[in-house]
């Protein structure tokens, strides 16, 4: 049973388009993360958030945004998407930072 | 420099062996210790915590030297099961008097167990 969850699963979608992948937790976990992943490789932080209305880019420049309006809601948002973004993406959350997260099911992008 | 650095592995094994894993981090002000498992195409999924005492679970036996800066991961009586990719990580406080923390992730390394 799933704590943390993201939508899409899978997303294939053209060069230019906007688009939003969301993710939610129903754990009241203040942390909340975005990670992204390519085949064969390490997970890299794009984002981060240690509370509502707060938000941190994390170590992998990345053309996207996020917001954090809802404790349980943390999107993120691709205002143009493009081939290079083509990645699995990861949402994790965590009760208080330093011990280990849970992730949600991750949205696999394919840009065309 | 990376933060965690992993046996590239791939390790393939056959059922019933014993494999070790291993790792290293960079930074000394590394918090906490984790070895998670990722199975393929799927979110990362807590293992074990890593304790300087070493703790197990079941067949799964982790220790952590901060002195080396060093982390294993021992699995005995391999199963079929057990094959995935291993992931070690760390947690480092974002600055001193924080107790917010960052998880950084080694590139994993591949098992399989063979029948």
């Amino acid at each position: 049973e799933a704590d943390i969850y993201q939508t899409p699963r899978y997303l294939v979608i053209g060069t230019g388009k906007k688009i939003t992948l969301e993710c939610s937790q129903t754990m009241g976990h203040d942390k909340m993360y975005w990670y992204q992943q390519d085949p064969g490789m390490e997970l890299h932080l794009i984002h981060y958030s240690y509370g509502v209305n707060s938000t941190e880019k994390g170590d992998l420049s990345s053309e996207s945004t996020v917001s954090r309006i809802r404790t349980e809601h943390f999107p993120l948002t691709l205002e143009s998407a493009r081939p290079s973004h083509t990645s699995q993406y990861l949402c994790a959350s965590s009760e208080y930072g330093h011990e280990g997260y849970t992730f949600g099911s991750g949205t696999r992008l394919t840009v065309v | 420099r990376k933060e965690v650095e992993q046996d590239p592995g791939p390790f393939n094994v056959p059922e019933g062996a014993t494999v070790a894993f291993n790792c290293t981090y960079s930074n000394s002000a590394s918090q906490s210790f984790f070895w998670y498992r990722q199975d393929c195409r799927k979110e990362p999924k807590l293992l074990m915590s890593v304790y300087s005492s070493g703790n197990e679970d079941g067949r799964f036996t982790a220790q952590l030297n901060r002195a080396s800066q060093y982390i294993s991961l021992l699995i005995r009586d391999s199963k079929l099961s057990d094959s995935a990719t291993y992931l070690c990580v760390v947690n480092i406080l974002v600055d001193r008097g924080s107790t917010l923390g960052r998880l950084y992730f080694g590139r994993g390394t591949q098992l399989t167990v063979w029948p």
